[in-house]
């Protein structure tokens, strides 16, 4: 079972930043927070990881608590592409450690 | 930007035959996956695959799952005895082996249809 909790659904804005939040309590000090979404039936898409520092890239900002039990996806300047669903996921650290989705946040990107 | 590419991208088939679902990973990773997405639920890890060999599957790779790297740029997914219940979106990912904890990078997919 995916080791977060997320809400269901979210709006925002086009233009306006997006803070998606997820929640990760029982999360290991060897486990990483990950970043993906799916816009429509496509593959999911990698976004961004951290570990405990917050992470930037060209896509988002990903801003994780001190005590590392939740963390806030930001998503700076939202397009109406920006619609999908995210997930946050918790993976162990290892080259190849699997991917545990959970269902989600829908985010609607609204005119 | 390198891509992971999946043909095809549909598939039907009839129950009870066998099919092979194609994947090409992005060229300098060494780590393969396949994921597998029924309609409207969530995605599930299928198996993953390092140096020739399965590193580990979920209790849904049975024994009618099998994956291979035939050469040196395909992995490929096939079912044997394909049912009902195996009509999904299959995806492929791969990841890159210079650094732990490398993203897995996914294609669009391969929606199986089982009639």
């Amino acid at each position: 079972d995916a080791k977060t909790t997320q809400p269901t659904s979210m709006d925002c804005a086009e233009g306006r930043a997006a803070n998606l939040p997820c929640n990760h309590s029982t999360i290991s000090g060897n486990e990483y927070v990950y970043w993906y979404r799916q816009i429509h039936s496509q593959g999911p898409q990698y976004i961004i990881h951290g570990l405990k520092n917050n992470e930037t890239n060209e896509m988002a900002s990903l801003i994780i608590t001190e005590d590392r039990k939740s963390s806030t996806l930001i998503l700076p300047h939202a397009t109406l592409r920006d619609t999908a669903v995210y997930y946050c996921i918790v993976r162990v650290t290892g080259a190849n450690s699997k991917l545990t989705f959970g269902k989600g946040i829908t985010l609607s990107v609204r005119p | 930007e390198p891509e992971v590419t999946q043909t095809p991208s549909h598939q039907v088939t009839q129950m009870g035959q066998e099919v092979i679902l194609r994947c090409v990973p992005i060229s300098n990773h060494l780590y393969f996956y396949w994921y597998r997405q029924i309609l409207g639920q969530k995605v599930e890890f299928l198996v993953s695959f390092y140096n020739n060999e399965i590193s580990e599957k979920s209790e849904i790779f049975d024994d009618q799952f099998s994956v291979e790297r035939p050469d040196g740029s395909n992995f490929t997914l096939k079912i044997r005895s394909t049912k009902l219940e195996d009509s999904a979106m299959y995806f492929c990912a791969s990841s890159e082996p210079v650094r732990p904890n490398q993203p897995q990078h996914f294609g669009d997919g391969t929606r199986l249809s089982i009639l």
